[in-house]
């Protein structure tokens, strides 16, 4: 089946201008979340949606990124004012999320490499 | 909050050597595992995982062990081959997860022709 699917794959932009990127999560995956990973580190962890509820907006690092979730499937993560420190690869991930608050498997998609020149 | 390390950061074998990679956690509430596997280019993909009720889990030439009253877990990589180079990365999850769904730093692993 079709996995969780992300674009652009790259994108090059210049410093204070804006950024959509937009993630298709696995059908019936009810939870998601977008990570940004920097040239040869780790994921870190900027949100996560699950379902109807608040979205856990913990890890944005500054009131210039937010991120949105329409009708539980498609997600945008916008990026305003760019900045050459948030040039890295965005990955989000789909997962099944059953009643119970039990962590299931994440799915990745394939990323977007921003580039902020 | 949850806290993940891994080692070692970079890990270099001989094709048909095993491999290494531990990590350890620091929330006990913590009772979700995974092991991800990221080739050049492309996401994580899921490799295996294990829940905090049992003690091992094997699959093929790849296991996973983990000892909740140290707060650690490993993973084992037998009979290693070359398209097994690729950064792994561990993850510890409690309940509840979001922002508790905690991945460690990553290890770069070559296997040696």
């Amino acid at each position: 089946g079709a996995g969780v699917s992300q674009s652009p794959s790259n994108k090059v932009t210049e410093k204070g201008k804006d950024v959509e990127l937009r993630c298709d999560p696995i059908s019936g995956h009810t939870a998601l979340y977008w990570y940004r990973q920097s040239l040869g580190q780790g994921l870190e962890f900027l949100i996560y949606f699950q379902g109807n509820s608040a979205p856990d907006k913990s890890g944005l690092p500054s009131d210039r990124f937010s991120a949105e979730r329409t009708g539980g499937s498609v997600s945008t993560l916008t990026i305003q004012r760019t900045q050459q420190e948030d040039s890295a690869v965005y990955l989000c991930a789909s997962s099944y999320a059953a009643e119970a608050p039990v962590p299931y498997e994440q799915y990745f998609g394939p990323g977007t490499r921003l580039t902020v020149t | 909050g949850e806290n993940v390390e891994q080692h070692p950061s970079t890990l270099s074998v001989q094709e048909g050597d095993s491999a290494v990679i531990k990590c350890t956690y620091s929330d006990s509430a913590s009772n979700y595992f995974p092991w991800y596997k990221q080739e050049l280019g492309k996401g994580p993909q899921l490799i295996i995982d294990i829940r905090s009720n049992v003690g091992e889990k094997k699959d093929q030439r790849i296991a996973v062990t983990l000892n909740k009253t140290a707060k650690h877990f490993s993973l084992h990589i037998t009979e290693t081959q070359p398209e097994d180079s690729a950064v792994y990365f561990c993850a510890a999850s409690g309940d509840n997860y979001g922002q508790n769904f905690v991945f460690g730093p990553g290890t770069r692993l070559s296997v040696l022709p």
